[in-house]
């Protein structure tokens, strides 16, 4: 089944800095890589995502690039602001949907 | 449009006790997920139906979960008995369309059942 890493667990940032986040995959038929913000006791909200036949996505702040040969897929966050704190997940659709273990994003005022 | 919902929001339980949660997902959504998230976690699935097949429960706890979802539309997911690990938030989703042929991947989640086993 498909195996979803993800680096770093935490990433602090100055407010206005960039911040990016790494995932790598081990099925090589994953198709659909979404992103998700999860906020402390809310739920997971997708904040972007790619297909396989897609190189690079953005949408204003946020980018999202998948380099299909290495199997790793990376979030963009441009101009951080503190609203952004919160932890991230990526995840992986192949044969199963998996979840990355998370990082947690503090931008700091 | 209405989401997804979950009941109940809280549950606190003893361990050995049995438990049941509720989903109903967005109408029409034909794809319903069940997951575990333990707290620092990632969620973890835990069942996927399509309508009222399961497509994928290979991470489900057989000997003491299940789940159902008879005519297509809501779900319940139960443990019996419960254990002090099973101690999570459990989520559901639904997405209109898992396979990528449509759009329509977009899983969208409940609040979530926060449960504590004592």
């Amino acid at each position: 089944g498909e195996n979803v890493e993800q680096h770093p667990s935490t990433l602090s940032v100055q407010e206005g800095d960039s911040a990016v986040i790494k995932c790598t995959y081990s099925d090589s038929a994953s198709n659909y890589f979404p992103w998700y913000k999860q906020e402390l006791g809310k739920r997971p909200q997708l904040i972007i995502d790619i297909r396989s036949n897609v190189g690079e996505k953005k949408d204003q702040r946020i980018a999202v690039t998948l380099n299909k040969t290495a199997k790793h897929f990376s979030l963009h966050i441009t101009e951080t602001q503190p609203e952004d704190s919160a932890v991230y997940f990526c995840a992986a659709r192949g044969q199963n949907f998996v979840f990355g273990p998370g990082t947690r994003l503090s931008v700091l005022p | 449009e209405a989401g997804v919902a979950q009941s109940p929001r809280y549950k606190i339980i003893e361990k050995r006790q049995s438990v049941a949660f509720w989903c109903n997902p967005i109408s029409g959504h034909a794809t319903l997920y069940w997951y575990q998230q333990i707290l620092g976690q990632g969620p973890k699935l835990l069942i996927q139906f399509q309508n009222n097949g399961v497509v994928d429960d290979s991470q489900l706890p057989k000997d003491r979960f299940s789940a159902e979802r008879l005519k297509g539309v809501d779900s319940t997911l139960k443990i019996q008995p419960a254990k002090l690990e099973d101690s999570a938030v459990y989520l559901c989703a639904s997405s209109l369309d898992p396979s990528g042929r449509l759009r329509g991947n977009e899983q969208f989640f409940g609040p979530g059942t926060r449960l504590t086993v004592l």
